[in-house]
């Protein structure tokens, strides 16, 4: 069965730092893009990145453009999302989700993990 | 950026009754690249409906999809109560990817 547990998550001050990983089983990682996506206390899903099977391509929300880097270890099966910079417009769950079928992130996500709370707070 | 309006913002309805939820779009989305997901309370998202009308693996055939261009629509036909959640739409037709609002579906 296919699962994602994300890890990394916790309490941090503004302007800090936090990297948070995700954990994937179940199917063969590097045939598949990945995605972050994020959602604030209360509120509704949002995009946060993507990025290509292979790693050599990415994309990110305007939000998180230039603060936020995804990467992917795909030896290790594993995702990873470096956030700096981190305000409190930032704090929400964290879920990687993988798309459903293809190379691109551009694409349907099928399975979620259970996601990572980050706080940005002093 | 494609923004993604949905309607209503809470439906409240019977068991057995037909829930439509509406999304639409500020451009067109192109090749239909337009998805549905059910988040139940304290649970991860759950894909339902991809490329406009196509049903995901396991979803009951009481969830449909359909529409194209700027305006889609989900069409739960006979609701049962553990419909119960936040229905989203999202488009995956460029980045940025983007969610609606969401609709929530209460089950009376």
């Amino acid at each position: 069965d296919v699962e994602l547990v994300e890890s990394g998550g916790g309490l941090v001050q503004p302007g800090g730092s936090l990297r948070l990983s995700c954990a994937a089983s179940g199917f063969t990682f590097s045939n598949y893009a990945m995605t972050w996506v994020r959602q604030a206390p209360g509120k509704g899903l949002e995009w946060v990145s993507g990025i290509s099977n292979t790693g050599d391509d990415s994309g990110y929300a305007d939000s998180v453009k230039g603060r936020f880097t995804i990467s992917r270890d795909n030896s290790k099966n594993t995702l990873s999302l470096q956030m700096n910079s981190l305000g409190a417009e930032d704090t929400a769950v964290y879920y990687c989700a993988k798309v459903r079928s293809g190379v691109a992130w551009e694409l349907p996500l099928d399975y979620w993990g259970q996601g990572a709370q980050v706080t940005v707070s002093s | 950026e494609i923004v993604l309006t949905q309607s209503p913002g809470t439906l409240s309805l019977s068991p057995g009754e037909r829930a439509t939820l509406s999304c639409k779009a500020s451009q067109t989305v192109g090749s239909n690249y337009f998805a549905w997901y059910q988040q139940k309370t304290g649970q991860a998202p759950r894909l339902l409906i991809y490329g406009a009308s196509r049903r995901a693996t396991d979803i009951p055939d009481r969830f449909s999809g359909s529409g194209s261009g700027t305006d889609f629509t989900l069409t739960i036909s006979r609701l049962e109560p553990e419909d119960s959640a936040v229905y989203y739409c999202q488009h995956y037709d460029s980045t940025p990817l983007t969610f609606g609002g969401g609709t929530k579906v209460e089950i009376k």
